[in-house]
């Protein structure tokens, strides 16, 4: 099976502009998380996407938004860019399903780094 | 809320020797998931093991080995025979069983692994 794909791997931004991430989950996978990775704050869970409804959500304010679409594809909105924004981001996929750690294991895309200027 | 500590920033090992790398989490549940996850300078986050929490029997994957220890809240990962290869931040990340926590891992600060020939 092909992995996790995020688009895209590399972007930089200005201050005020949004942007839009984007990721493919694992085929089968209905789950798609999305986290923020940066040196000071380390990985954060920003929110969870199951079958087209947002199951859960972090502490990130409202400029963090996200959608999935029916083939579980996943978009996440920044918007009014800041430069703290700068940050690895990180899509994760999986089943979705309870059933235990081998059943909802989270496999992860090589991440999208964003840069704002 | 759930918390990771990772107390070792860095770590370094010689080839074929074995290393550990400590983990403590803090959380009133009891029904969980544990996992590692390795990030090498490519980024890319791969899952190297997965506990649950109410399986007594510390998980393996090859070289790599937990010893999971509930009552202490302590899930060290041990990797025997080293190899170039492993060098990379080490994650390790906590996961609640069902609940409303879709999705949602909870990461500690990493540790970063060093391999010298």
């Amino acid at each position: 099976k092909a992995g996790v794909t995020q688009t895209p791997r590399y972007l930089i931004k200005t201050r005020g502009q949004q942007v839009t991430l984007s990721c493919s989950p694992i085929s089968g996978h209905r789950s798609v998380s999305w986290y923020q990775q940066t040196p000071g704050q380390g990985l954060q869970f920003l929110f969870e996407y199951f079958s087209e409804t947002q199951r859960n959500k972090g502490n990130f304010p409202g400029r963090f938004s996200g959608r999935q679409f029916s083939n579980s594809r996943s978009e996440m909105n920044v918007s009014t860019l800041e430069l703290g924004d700068s940050a690895l981001y990180l899509c994760a996929s999986s089943s979705g399903l309870s059933g235990g750690p081998l059943t909802d294991t989270q496999y992860f895309g090589p991440g999208t780094r964003l840069t704002v200027l | 809320a759930q918390t990771v500590t990772q107390s070792q920033p860095e770590m370094s090992v010689q080839e074929a020797e074995t290393v550990t790398l400590s983990c403590t989490y803090d959380t009133s549940e009891s029904d969980y998931y544990l996992f590692w996850y390795k990030q090498p300078p490519s980024r890319q986050m791969i899952l190297v093991i997965r506990q649950e929490a109410y399986k007594q029997q510390n998980a393996t994957e090859n070289r790599f080995s937990v010893n999971f220890q509930k009552a202490a809240k302590s899930f060290s990962l041990k990797i025997s025979d080293s190899q170039l290869g492993d060098a990379a931040m080490y994650f390790c990340a906590y996961r609640t069983a069902g609940g409303t926590s879709y999705g949602k891992l909870t990461f500690g600060q990493g540790t970063i692994l060093t391999v010298h020939p």
